[in-house]
Parts: C-alpha cells; structure tokens; sequence
C-alpha cells in the first residue's frame, strides 16, 4: 500500500526568500508522484510529476522536485517566493490502477 | 477544451434528501475518477471509471453510488444525504489508468448536508 506524509500542515515565508515543502512517501514498488497546489476555492493544478526518469523534476512556476529514493523523500522547491504562491500544496502518490493517495496538505503563506 | 466540468458549483440538501453530482470531460479520457476533499485529510478516492461500462470502489464509497454510460460523463449519486458527507467533491480525469498518466482535475462541488 502506498502512503504519504507532508511534514509541516503549515509553512510561512517572507516575498523573495526560498521555499521548502516536505513530503515523504511509502511505496511497495517504484512509485509516480506528483505535487498539485491549489489556490483558495480552486479546483487542483498539477505543478510536477515523477515517473522514473530524471530524479530532479522541474514544473510550472519555478517549482521542482527531487526524488530521492534513499530517503524516500520528494520535497518541493522554489528558488525565491513570488505572492501568488500563497495556495495549499499536496503531495500524491499514484498507485496501481491510477489510485491517488494523497498526503493532508501544506498551507503555505507568503508575507510581504 | 472545456476540460473537466462539473455541476453544481454549490448544493444544500437535508439529511435523507438524495441528488446527483455531474462531471463530464471532453478529452476523450478512458479514466475517471471522484475524491472528497475533508479539512487535514487531503482527497480521498470515493469511485473510479477505467472506461464505460466499468466502475470500482475508492477508499470511501459507503452511501455513494457511480455509473458510466458514455465515455463522457460520470455522475455522483447520493442515495440519502447524511452531513457526514458535507464535503467539497472533485471529479478528475486521465487518458489511461496507468500511475503515470496524470489526472485532471474539475473546480469541485461543495456540497453541505444539514
């Protein structure tokens, strides 16, 4: 069965500084995983998804992602925090037959 | 594209009342999907569709019922509301069923049961 756990409910950073979203994941096999974020009263948008090939993911926005297997960790990055990344982040693990598992959420807040 | 529609964008129901959720995608999707969103539970799958004609259980499908006639559309029916099921319901989507094929999702139903 798989699993995941985001580390932090909740992650604050200052405009311009660098953010860091934590996710770690339980899988029987080799797992695809994605981060989807959504904004308040929005439906979800996927960022990035992992499918075994490269292990450093880049996505929309200036996102990526790591997949390190040692770790069984696939934390979210961004260089520098723009306003408009203030949203509730999720990261997923796809299971056989396209399951989604999901972990309960990241809020991230940005201040100005 | 219209993507992943769904309808209502809002719906109250008393307990016992029963209604529908609509999702339609215009893709041409093999795959198809309904999660509930709960506050620091993230989704949760209630039913999936991996073509018409063909439907199975999630993880929380008591007191929901699925159908898929068309390759199209994939409503939601709740038998007899209960406010356990007050909730914010996405549909989503995908080409296949296979883990790597991403879903797509609807903008959600928020669904309160009084």
């Amino acid at each position: 069965a798989q699993s995941v756990t985001q580390l932090d409910s909740h992650v604050s950073v200052s405009e311009g500084t660098p953010v860091l979203l934590r996710c770690n994941y339980s899988s029987s096999y080799s797992p695809s995983l994605f981060w989807y974020v959504q904004h308040p009263n929005k439906g979800l948008q996927l960022l990035l998804k992992y499918t075994s090939a490269a292990t450093l993911v880049k996505g929309i926005n200036g996102f990526e992602a790591e997949f390190k297997k040692s770790e069984t960790s696939f934390h979210l990055t961004k260089p520098s925090a723009h306003m408009s990344d203030a949203a509730e982040y999720f990261c997923v693990v796809s299971g056989y037959g396209n399951k989604l598992v999901f972990g309960a959420g990241t809020i991230l807040r940005v201040k100005s | 594209n219209a993507g992943v529609t769904q309808t209502p964008k809002f719906q109250v129901l008393k307990t016992g009342q029963s209604m529908t959720l609509q999702c339609a995608q215009d893709m041409n999707h093999e795959y198809m999907s309904w999660y509930r969103q709960d506050p620091g539970m993230g989704l949760r799958l209630i039913h999936y569709s991996v073509g018409a004609g063909i439907t199975d259980q999630g993880e929380v499908p008591n007191g929901y019922n699925v159908s898929r006639s068309t390759t199209e559309d994939f409503p939601l029916r709740l038998l007899s509301a209960a406010p356990s099921q007050t909730s914010v319901y996405f549909c989503a989507s995908s080409y296949r069923a296979g883990d790597t094929d991403t879903q797509y999702f609807g903008p959600g139903t928020r669904l309160t049961v009084l």
